[in-house]
């Protein structure tokens, strides 16, 4: 299973973007990379997910290198309310569609 | 809006009481959720997997007989802690995804935070 490495904490000005890294560099062809944030005591949120093209919705955009080895989620203009812990996840490919999660990364917005 | 609900949202029992916890996919049917653990200041920890009709496939570690799953519906899937005691409090998660592909994102409900006194 393809890991991830995402910086511990960031911190990022209310109505600036917040650019959040992730590297996979050992990911396989056929995963996809997903991105899911969770607000203190709720459960997590799914925002965006990709394989090897830009994609953006809604609520953020993702970019991912050409070489599929990292990925950096974007919230165009960062909120109070997007204070969380944002997990970067690459799904693991079985029959059970798992979703393992790491320490993933806490991000402050500040006012 | 939500698409998997969970509940109750909290619950404080004693210890040597077993609690039961509820999952449900609300537009969707699900032959497989998932059951998370998350302890303060942690990452969420995947303890089984639920299958419909079948046994639960439960992840290195996780007791099966301490945390009894049953997935009798499409629709519900309900976690028992048993006997629970002070160790086992905790925020309890579930999560489902849609059927169809396979990349469909897992949508999680808001949790169930259980303290055992």
């Amino acid at each position: 299973d393809a890991k991830t490495t995402q910086p511990t904490s960031m911190d990022c000005a209310e109505g600036r973007a917040a650019n959040l890294p992730c590297n996979h560099s050992t990911i396989s062809g056929n995963e996809y990379v997903y991105w899911y944030r969770q607000i203190h005591s709720q459960g997590p949120q799914y925002i965006i997910h990709g394989l090897k093209n830009n994609e953006t919705n809604e609520m953020a955009s993702l970019i991912i290198t050409e070489d599929r080895k990292s990925s950096t989620l974007i919230l165009p203009h960062a909120t109070l309310r997007d204070t969380a812990v944002y997990y970067c996840i690459v799904r693991v490919k079985t029959s059970y569609d798992k979703v393992i999660f790491g320490p993933g990364t806490s991000l402050s917005v500040i006012p | 809006g939500a698409v998997v609900s969970q509940h109750p949202s909290w619950v404080i029992c004693k210890s040597g009481t077993s609690v039961k916890i509820e999952c449900r996919s609300l537009d969707f049917q699900a032959t497989t959720m998932f059951w998370y653990r998350q302890f303060p200041k942690q990452s969420l920890m995947l303890m089984a997997t639920s299958n419909e009709g079948s046994k639960a496939t439960y992840e290195q570690g996780v007791e099966k007989d301490k945390f009894l799953i049953n997935h009798a519906s499409l629709t519900l899937s309900t976690l028992t802690v048993t006997s629970a005691h002070p160790e086992d409090s905790s925020f309890y998660i579930c999560s489902a995804s849609r059927p169809g592909q396979s990349n469909q994102p897992q949508h999680f409900g808001d949790g169930t935070r259980l303290s055992i006194l």
